[in-house]
């Protein structure tokens, strides 16, 4: 079945360091492919999208591009900052059907 | 503003007391989902719902219920809640199908004792 794994965490950093996040997916047809942001005692939020092959999203300095032959839609930043701090979370929708799948989520802490 | 409230936020109850977790959305949005999150596991999803009346299982259905009597709400049902049932519950819709971005209440933490 359709599936994603992103790279455990947590990761920590220092501010202004370049930010990194793996993201693989397993999945028949055509996902679209999502990041979303949770600070502590929230919901999570839509930080990107892509809906298809070599699309890339990007919001807030954030960046990800969708890449089918190598089925990842790994996250970036150039340079990140305290409020950064959050767990992101790699998801994907399945296409044709009604179905979502999320990572497990990769906390990020961002020092000063 | 768009929203997904949820309610209550914060619910400690014991074994086999039956409890309703609300959930309501002002976008008219067709599709509406539960979902839990537990430590390591992620989000998983619970039922989905894809317009009024239709509704199906997700990844960890047991347990649960839930109904779609009218667009804006979606309900998440406990009719005899257990222990391992104690986790952070979230409500999200989106416009249509599962391809679209969702929007994500605040979350309900539920304690089961």
């Amino acid at each position: 079945g359709d599936s994603v794994t992103q790279m455990e965490g947590p990761v920590t950093l220092s501010e202004e360091a370049f930010l990194t996040i793996n993201c693989t997916y397993t999945a028949t047809g055509y996902p679209s492919l999502f990041w979303y942001v949770q600070y502590p005692g929230e919901g999570l939020q839509l930080l990107l999208k892509a809906t298809k092959a070599d699309d890339k999203g990007s919001n807030k300095g954030f960046e990800a591009t969708y890449r089918k032959e190598t089925t990842s839609f790994h996250l970036e930043k150039g340079s990140v900052q305290v409020s950064d701090s959050a767990v992101y979370f790699c998801a994907l929708g399945a296409s044709g059907t009604y179905k979502y799948i999320f990572g497990t989520g990769t906390r990020l802490k961002v020092l000063a | 503003e768009a929203q997904v409230t949820q309610n209550p936020r914060y619910l400690i109850t014991v074994t086999g007391k039956k409890l309703t977790v609300t959930c309501s959305q002002n976008m008219n949005h067709e599709y509406m989902s539960w979902y839990r999150q537990d430590p390591g596991l992620g989000l998983r999803q619970i039922y989905y719902s894809m317009n009024v009346e239709v509704t199906d299982k997700g990844d960890v259905p047991e347990g649960y219920k839930v109904s779609r009597k009218e667009k804006r709400n979606f309900p998440l049902i406990l009719e005899s809640p257990s222990p391992n049932q104690t986790s952070l519950y979230f409500c999200a819709s989106s416009l249509k199908t599962g391809n679209q971005p969702q929007h994500f209440g605040d979350g309900t933490r539920l304690s089961i004792l």
